[in-house]
């Protein structure tokens, strides 16, 4: 089946402008990650949504960011006023387990990236 | 919070030998280390996991072992291939009913060497 897309792939902007990155999770799963990847380090967290509703934004590094999912399936993570320091790769992720059944997976499948470079 | 630790951040090894990365992690309520692949300019993708009830797991090539006392896991790829060649990336979760957010290390960049 289909797993996790993301688009742009690419997204350059200029400093200042603002940005909407989309994230396509694999059909019926629960959870949303948002993570932020910087040029060779690891993935960083950035939110979470069960469904609809946006758990845990503790991640998110600035008022400038913000992050939606209205009706429990597309996500969209948007960056305002965009700064330099905000160019990196933003992962998408979604995992099917909530609770209620005897053998839950809680692996996250990750999206391809939107490669974000900011001017 | 949680912080996860990993070494080396650089391996290379022989095609045919043995790969192993360490990882360390701070916050003993963590029960569930899954362990990453990526290619370069790729998605993470997962290749095998532990939760805290089980202290090893293998899955063909690749084994995972955990040490709750010391709160350290490591990864160990046997016969190596040129295939494995990747970074990977270790990370630590708190999950209950449902996944939760990932604390990744700071990867590993193998390098098998034909």
């Amino acid at each position: 089946g289909a797993g996790v897309s993301q688009s742009p792939r690419y997204k350059v902007a200029k400093r200042g402008q603002d940005v909407a990155l989309r994230c396509d999770p694999i059909s019926g799963h629960v959870s949303l990650f948002w993570y932020q990847q910087a040029l060779g380090q690891g993935p960083e967290f950035l939110t979470y949504f069960q469904n609809e509703a946006q758990l845990d934004k503790s991640g998110l590094p600035s008022d400038r960011f913000f992050a939606e999912r209205p009706e429990g399936s597309v996500s969209t993570l948007k960056i305002q006023r965009t700064q330099q320091e905000d160019s990196a790769v933003y992962l998408c992720a979604s995992s099917p387990t909530w609770g209620g059944r005897v053998s839950i997976s809680y692996e996250q499948y990750f999206g391809p990236g939107t490669r974000l470079t900011v001017t | 919070g949680e912080n996860v630790e990993q070494h080396p951040s650089t391996l290379s090894v022989q095609e045919g030998d043995s790969a192993v990365i360490k990882c360390t992690y701070s916050d003993s309520a963590s029960n569930y280390f899954p362990w990453y692949k990526q290619e370069l300019g790729k998605r993470p993708q997962l290749i095998i996991d532990i939760r805290s009830n089980v202290g090893e797991k293998k899955d063909q090539r690749i084994a995972v072992t955990l040490n709750k006392t010391a709160k350290h896991f490591s990864l160990h790829i046997t016969e190596t291939q040129p295939e494995d060649s990747a970074v990977y990336f270790c990370a630590a979760s708190m999950v209950g009913q449902g996944a939760q957010k990932l604390v990744f290390g700071q990867g590993t960049r193998l390098t098998i060497n034909p």
